[in-house]
């Protein structure tokens, strides 16, 4: 069964840092793009950034301004999102989505985890 | 950036009733759009890709058609799980976007 876990979500003050982690397992990790995707409270969702398998195909939204950094470790299967500056505007879920492309069509975000809450305030 | 419109942003039905939901994209992303569901507390699920192919376990009243910037997804007859938020969700360019959701509510 496809697993998707995050953590690292939490209380941060404006200006601070934070690391978010994605536990994946059921799957072959290293061979599947994944994504970032939040949720602010009441809002719609907002992708963030992706990073392919090999983790050498990156592509980030253009509002982020370079604050936030994908990476992977397929030694670890697991995901990160380092996130900079951060903002109240940045508080969010935080979901991880796996993209499947594995011969039967191209399918974006098919399995997500349940999400971090992150909550930017002081 | 593409812009995708859904509409309506509201949609009051009762079960058993058939539901059309729209998305227009601001210029063409051929086939590449997804539809997604997600209910209150919960993370999306995929139910459709490449416009009208159905994800893994989604049932058959779920459908998707267009091509080009407009799209609809069909729910034939709606059972009470199906009330909900529905997303779509282009691939088509860099950055990926989203609709800004349709809440899908019983009437």
């Amino acid at each position: 069964e496809v697993q998707l876990v995050e953590s690292g979500g939490g209380l941060v003050q404006p200006g601070g840092s934070l690391r978010l982690s994605c536990a994946a397992s059921g799957f072959t990790f290293s061979v599947y793009d994944m994504n970032w995707v939040r949720q602010a409270p009441g809002k719609g969702l907002e992708w963030l950034s992706y990073i392919s398998g090999s983790g050498r195909t990156i592509y980030s939204a253009d509002s982020l301004k370079g604050r936030f950094i994908i990476s992977r470790d397929n030694a670890k299967n697991s995901l990160y999102l380092q996130m900079h500056s951060l903002r109240a505007e940045d508080t969010a879920i935080y979901y991880c989505a796996r993209d499947n492309n594995d011969g039967y069509g191209y399918r974006p975000f098919d399995s997500w985890g349940q999400g971090t809450l992150v909550t930017v305030s002081s | 950036e593409i812009v995708l419109t859904q509409s309506p942003a509201t949609l009051s039905l009762s079960p058993g009733e058939r539901a059309t939901l729209s998305c227009r994209a601001s210029q063409s992303i051929s086939s590449y759009l997804a539809w997604y569901h997600q209910k209150p507390g919960q993370a999306p699920r995929l139910l459709i890709y490449d416009a009208s192919s159905r994800a893994t376990g989604v049932p058959a009243r779920f459908s998707g058609s267009g091509s080009g910037t407009d799209f609809t997804l069909t729910i034939s007859s709606l059972e009470p799980e199906d009330f909900a938020f529905y997303y779509c969700q282009q691939r088509n360019y860099w950055p990926r976007t989203f609709g800004q959701g349709t809440k899908l509510e019983i009437k």
